[in-house]
């Protein structure tokens, strides 16, 4: 089936410790988004990616950084995580932006900060 | 004012009762409309799109759209207990927003047996 990964499911990091969070797709979708979102909001657009076109948020930290090898990986890097990052971290894609595409959501990735 | 603002819930519904979720949104550009459902824990899921004024059924589901008013709505049909997640309502906006969803908070919703 095809789908959207992401990798791991759970992570765990020390304060300031560098992580990286990995998304892969199957479905071929040419946009590739990541969200951060915490307990009772609404998922936040951090960057996204058409093609290899990056797009940075104006208010995304940072703190923050995405990469995109190839069409179907995508990383998001935080490089001195804080408290404050503890979050679900969701990658999404659609096919292309714009009507009438929606975005589709892997599992997420839940990271914690100690 | 917030750009997509969702009816505050949460929304307690009997099973198999319909139940109502609606959604405002202050961009008159923007062109599609989608819900998502998302149960606690996990991953939002798509599970209706709508981009023309009127009605648009799918099972259980009716999504609703009145771009006149900036109106869109969900209507849940024969609610299930495995229904009771949280809604959230997203807009694809237009100009500066294109290509870019922006999500309501969400509306709670419980189905009670």
């Amino acid at each position: 089936d095809a789908m959207v990964i992401q990798n791991p499911r759970y992570q765990v990091t020390q304060f300031g410790k560098p992580v990286t969070l990995s998304c892969s797709q199957t479905l071929n979708h040419n946009v590739m988004y990541w969200y951060q979102q915490k307990s009772s909001q609404a998922p936040k657009l951090l960057f996204h990616y058409y093609d290899k076109d990056f797009n940075n948020e104006a208010d995304t930290p940072d703190n923050f950084q995405s990469r995109r090898p190839n069409t179907s990986f995508c990383f998001l890097d935080i490089r001195s995580p804080g408290l404050g990052d503890a979050a679900m971290y969701l990658c999404a894609t659609s096919q292309k932006t714009g009507a009438p595409y929606g975005q589709y959501f892997g599992p997420g990735t839940r990271l914690t900060v100690t | 004012q917030k750009e997509v603002e969702q009816n505050s819930g949460p929304l307690s519904v009997p099973e198999g009762a319909i139940a109502s979720l609606n959604c405002t949104y202050s961009d008159r550009g923007s062109q599609s409309f989608f819900w998502y459902r998302q149960y606690s824990g996990k991953s939002p899921e798509l599970i209706m799109s709508i981009y023309s004024n009127g009605d648009k059924e799918d099972g259980r589901f009716t999504a609703q759209l009145n771009k006149a008013s900036q109106y869109v709505s969900l209507l849940i049909r024969d609610s299930q207990p495995s229904d009771s997640a949280t809604y959230l309502c997203a807009v694809n906006g237009g100009g500066t927003s294109y290509g870019k969803l922006t999500f309501g908070q969400g509306t709670i919703l419980t189905v009670h047996p």
